[in-house]
Formats: structure tokens, sequence, C-alpha cells
């Protein structure tokens, strides 16, 4: 069966330090990746998806970037942490464009 | 791209009552989906429903999908305390990745 995994499950992080989430994927090959960020009682907002290693597209312009430098590894990045980074981090991954299965979560708090 | 929107924001009801979440949206779709997150947790794809279908039954989840109207409709019945969470619509409308509303919290109070 397929697993899905985040870490870490918490992080708190100064503003204007760096950040890396990673997220990988068991038990299938070549999934679509996707990052989500949840604020507090809101929707996700889709922050990067990815078909194929290599193959990132931004949905939002911001600090943050992402890369897949393996087929089920998908890590998201900042070099530099504003307040307003703060907030749920969700990673799933698909088979196709249909049925999302997502990871536990990374919730990040930003002093 | 367009996302669903559900109705209501959120809903309380008493435990063995039966909830309905509605989610309207505007452009053609492939099928639309719902999910559920407990709080502080990923979500958990719950049902998925084509543009062909008008109803889709699983276990206590019933929805309907109205292609005319472009809505559509999870009700959960004989509603448990455990049902407590936050349901989303998500919808595919071609070859992009899905678009989640912002959900509906439903509180079941025991």
């Amino acid at each position: 069966s397929q697993t899905i995994h985040q870490w870490p499950a918490t992080l708190v992080q100064p503003v204007g330090s760096p950040l890396s989430l990673e997220c990988t994927v068991e038990g299938t090959s070549n999934p679509n990746l996707y990052w989500y960020r949840q604020a507090a009682g809101r929707g996700l907002q889709l922050l990067f998806y990815s078909v194929g290693i290599g193959q990132i597209s931004s949905e939002v312009p911001q600090n943050l970037s992402a890369s897949r430098p393996q087929d089920r590894q998908f890590i998201l990045s900042s070099k530099k942490l504003l307040l307003s980074d703060s907030g749920f981090y969700l990673c799933a991954w698909s088979r196709n464009q249909e049925t999302q299965y997502f990871g536990p979560g990374t919730r990040l708090l930003v002093l | 791209s367009q996302q669903g929107e559900e109705d209501p924001q959120a809903l309380s009801i008493q435990e063995g009552e039966n909830a309905t979440m509605n989610c309207s949206y505007k452009t053609s779709i492939n099928n639309l989906q719902w999910y559920r997150q407990n709080s502080g947790r990923g979500l958990v794809h719950l049902i998925l429903i084509r543009s062909n279908e008008r109803e889709k039954h699983s276990g206590r989840l019933r929805v309907t999908l109205d292609t005319s109207k472009k809505s559509s409709s999870l009700l959960i019945t004989a509603s448990r305390a455990a049902d407590t969470a936050s349901y989303f619509c998500a919808l595919n409308s071609g070859n992009t990745p899905l678009v989640f509303g912002k959900g509906t919290r439903l509180s079941v109070i025991a």
C-alpha cells in the first residue's frame, strides 16, 4: 500500500531563517506531487505541483520554492521566512489529476 | 481556475441528525470530490462523483451532483460525534490539479 510522510510535524522558526520541509511517498512510482498551505480555519492554497523529476509548476509567486530531486521526494524551501509564511503545510500525491492522498502535514510558526 | 464554494461555512447538529453540505461551481467539470479533514490532520478522500453521474453512496455518505445547476451536496446520515470535521469539495476540470473550496466546518454534538 502507499504511504506519504512529511517532516517535521511542527516547526518554529525566526523571521529571516531558511526553511526545508520534506515529503516522501512510498509504494508507488512516478506520482504527481503537490504542496499546499492552509491558514488557520481556511481552505487549501496550492503552492506547487510536480508531474515528474525536476518538473515544478508554481501556482503562487512568493518567497517559497520547491524541488523534486527524486521520483518520490518533494521538498519545499525558503531562503528567508516571512511572518506570513506561518501556516499548515500539506503534501499530497496522486496517480493522475484525480484523487489526492494527503500527508499528515507540518505546522509552521514563524516568529 | 475555478473554486467550489461550500455552504454553509459552519454547521452544528445533534448526534443522530443528518448533515447536509453543498458545493456550487461555475464552469464545467470532469468530476467533483469530497474530502474530510479532522483538526490538525491531513485531508482524507471520501468520494468522487463524475460529471455523468447523479448520485453515489458510500456507507452513511450520499453525494449528489446536478450539472445543470452546477452544484453538489454531501449528506451524512445518522451523524456521530466522530463526524466532527471540516469537509471540502474539490473540482477536477481537466488536466490540471484539483481546486479545493474553503470547506464546511461540521460540529456534531453528543
